[in-house]
């Protein structure tokens, strides 16, 4: 099955750039998708189709996708973006949704 | 305003059978496929079932697959879990979600609901 591979945690001040990574092979020939989840709250889609933002989604959020590397980068970090980053695709050979593991994203 | 409501969660034994149901409201439900997934305590989101439009199709992950039932009543504008055969480790908050989009494949979640807690007890 596929396996998509998340940083668990990544850290920085606020005003930094950060970037979470979505591991998989040959990632590039999917879509990703991706989604923050405060504690106790229902996830939130931030990017959709590699580099999509839903409206009222900052644009200090991007995202990319290229070889086996998908990123979701977050410029300008604020205390507000602390939060677990989820990756997401669809494995068209097995009819799966699949999710990372997660990275939990902390402002110092 | 999309909304989507889930309900039925509750505290069961090993080996009990549980419907969890959620209901949208604010879109043309018909229109869209919908999922469940699940998040066990501390852990992190991991796919439970998808159910697409036009009778395109019903996918579980292979850790559900023979034992939890999703269906969908667009007269209702309610989805539904059927749980058989409940495991210790189907505890978790399940959440819905709408696709967000109109294909016949694949999936992302545009919409979530707040989840419903379900608790499996050995």
């Amino acid at each position: 099955s596929y396996v998509l591979t998340q940083p668990p945690s990544v850290s920085l001040a606020p005003g930094e750039t950060a970037t979470i990574t979505c591991g998989g092979d040959n990632i590039r020939t999917k879509s990703v998708h991706w989604y923050q989840q405060r504690p106790g709250q229902a996830p939130v889609l931030v990017m959709y189709y590699d580099s999509d933002r839903p409206s009222g989604i900052p644009e200090r959020f991007s995202g990319f996708n290229s070889g086996n590397t998908a990123t979701l980068t977050i410029s300008r970090v604020e205390a507000g973006d602390e939060a677990d980053y989820y990756c997401q695709v669809w494995d068209g050979k097995s009819d799966h949704v699949v999710f990372g593991g997660g990275t939990t994203l902390t402002v110092l | 305003e999309v909304q989507l409501l889930e309900s039925g969660g509750k505290l069961v034994q090993s080996g009990g059978s549980l419907r969890l149901s959620c209901e949208a409201s604010g879109f043309v439900f018909r229109n869209f496929g919908m999922s469940w997934v699940r998040q066990a305590p501390g852990k992190g989101l991991e796919w439970v079932a998808v159910f697409y439009t036009g009778g395109s199709g019903i996918y579980y992950a292979d850790s559900v697959r023979g034992r939890f039932t999703m269906s969908r009543d667009d007269s209702k504008n309610t989805v539904h879990l059927q749980m058989n055969s409940l495991r210790a480790e189907d505890t978790a908050v399940y959440f819905c979600a709408r696709k967000g989009d109109f294909d016949t494949s694949g999936f992302f979640g545009d919409y979530w609901g707040q989840g419903t807690r379900v608790t499996v007890s050995s």
